[in-house]
């Protein structure tokens, strides 16, 4: 069974443009959820989806948006990437469809720098 | 304000050893996971715990909803243990995240 699929997997932008990072879960997982991971703030969550429908979402700015479609498969946005952007972003998969979650499965994360 | 709070933040063990992590906590919380991470970014998640105690192999993790405090063990030790490890209480909408405890176990 194949894991959790990010991509692009290391990207560099410029301050104020903006980037879609793509991930693809384990094949029947309906929850994905995202990430960001700096050495300052550590992992912090973004927002999760569930079916198609944004379930929760973490303290960040509009910039960052997300969405999901119907093959499970989640995008998230940044826009406007301000230099603080430059982190690696973790998007996980579950099973569970609970209010607890899940198991998480991992990707590999996608590295974006903005210079 | 911290609403996770890991100790110790670094640990260097010689292998073997017993080695105990420590996650406190101050929301009210659905489940909890502890994550572990090698150097080159790579999560897995290790448990996830709503209550009581899990084992998988050398690794025992244990929850007190009242206390609001959980430990990851790891026995007998080893190298290949050497990462990062991190708590992850869920509570309500929102995931939040320990600082992480840097483990390093040296043969």
């Amino acid at each position: 069974k194949a894991g959790v699929t990010q991509t692009p997997r290391y990207l560099i932008k410029t301050r104020g443009q903006q980037v879609t990072l793509s991930c693809s879960p384990i094949s029947g997982h309906r929850s994905v959820s995202w990430y960001q991971q700096t050495p300052g703030q550590g992992l912090q969550f973004l927002f999760e989806y569930f079916s198609e429908t944004q379930r929760n979402k973490g303290n960040f700015p509009g910039r960052f948006s997300g969405r999901q479609f119907s093959n499970s498969r989640s995008e998230m946005n940044v826009s406007t990437l301000e230099l603080g952007d430059s982190a690696l972003y973790l998007c996980a998969s579950s099973s569970s469809t609970g209010i607890g979650g899940g198991e998480l499965f991992f990707g590999e994360g996608s590295r974006l720098t903005v210079l | 304000k911290n609403e996770v709070e890991q100790s110790p933040q670094n640990l260097t063990a010689q292998e073997g050893e017993f080695i105990t992590i420590n996650c406190s906590y101050s929301v009210g919380i659905s489940a909890l996971h502890w994550l572990q991470q090698h150097p080159g970014g790579g999560i897995v998640s290790l448990f996830m715990l709503s209550s009581g105690k899990k084992k998988h192999g050398r690794l025992i993790a244990t929850i007190n909803i009242q206390e609001k405090h959980s430990s990851l063990h790891i026995t007998a030790s080893h190298p290949r243990d050497s990462a990062v490890y991190i708590c992850a209480p869920r509570g309500g909408n929102q995931f939040y995240f320990g600082t992480g405890t840097s483990l390093t176990v040296i043969p």
